[in-house]
């Protein structure tokens, strides 16, 4: 998972409660990304962020929401908007040049999430 | 509109067997086309790339993928399969926040 920490690993939540979750990366990306992985749907995207102080909303952003005040740390808040928060979530970063660059993405291990 | 699809849902073989997984893809233009590994509870592992050049892309612990335009497909491949290759593989298209990722192969390798 190497460069990229997220946690807490397993966290658990009440309905109706904000919660957020930590991503830091150590490996210099300009670009930092989140996903939400369910069984059997693969990865989809959050949001991203190519730049400090700026992101993007990805295909699923409603009920979330990011911030990017430094270049290591992309944090996502869950809130109590998003109606099925229960998921396992993936912080990704890679290198950023330019729009479509085929340029891998490096993820940090996951936080799995239980709202109840 | 980019896209991908794996196939198989789950991909069983005995160890010491090459395994395939496989991966057709939809773009248009040149299709920058990875692999993914992922264990239980873990985040992904890049495997390997293509970007342009040799069909034959070799990458981590000893898996290559094999680039076939004709058939727009970017089957992962190992000689021999080990018990520790057991995980998630997913194929993704695009690159950056332009990535389309698979569904995912579970791939069972038996002892």
């Amino acid at each position: 998972d190497g460069g990229i920490t997220q946690s807490p690993k397993y966290l658990f939540r009440k309905e109706g409660q904000n919660v957020t979750l930590s991503c830091e990366q150590n490996l210099n990306h300009d670009a930092m990304y989140w996903y939400r992985q369910d069984p059997g749907q693969g990865l989809r995207l959050i949001y991203y962020s190519q730049i400090v102080n700026d992101f993007q909303k990805g295909d699923i952003a409603e009920g979330y929401s990011v911030s990017r005040e430094k270049k290591e740390s992309f944090p996502l808040t869950v809130t109590s908007a998003q109606k099925n928060p229960t998921a396992f979530y993936l912080c990704a970063s890679s290198i950023f040049l330019g729009s479509g660059e085929p340029y891998e993405q490096y993820f940090g291990p996951g936080t799995r999430l239980t709202v109840t | 509109a980019q896209s991908v699809a794996q196939p198989e849902d789950q991909v069983n073989v005995a160890e010491g067997n090459p395994l395939t997984v496989k991966c057709t893809y939809s773009v248009s233009g040149n299709p920058y086309l990875f692999w993914y590994v992922q264990y239980p509870n873990r985040g992904l592992q890049f495997l390997l790339k293509y970007i342009t050049g040799d069909n034959l892309v070799k990458g981590s612990y000893g898996f290559e993928a094999e680039f076939n335009k004709s058939q727009t497909s970017f089957h992962l491949k190992k000689p021999s399969a080990l018990v520790s290759d057991s995980a998630l593989y997913f194929c993704a298209v695009g690159g950056g926040f332009k990535t389309i990722f698979g569904a995912g192969t579970r791939l069972f390798v038996k002892a």
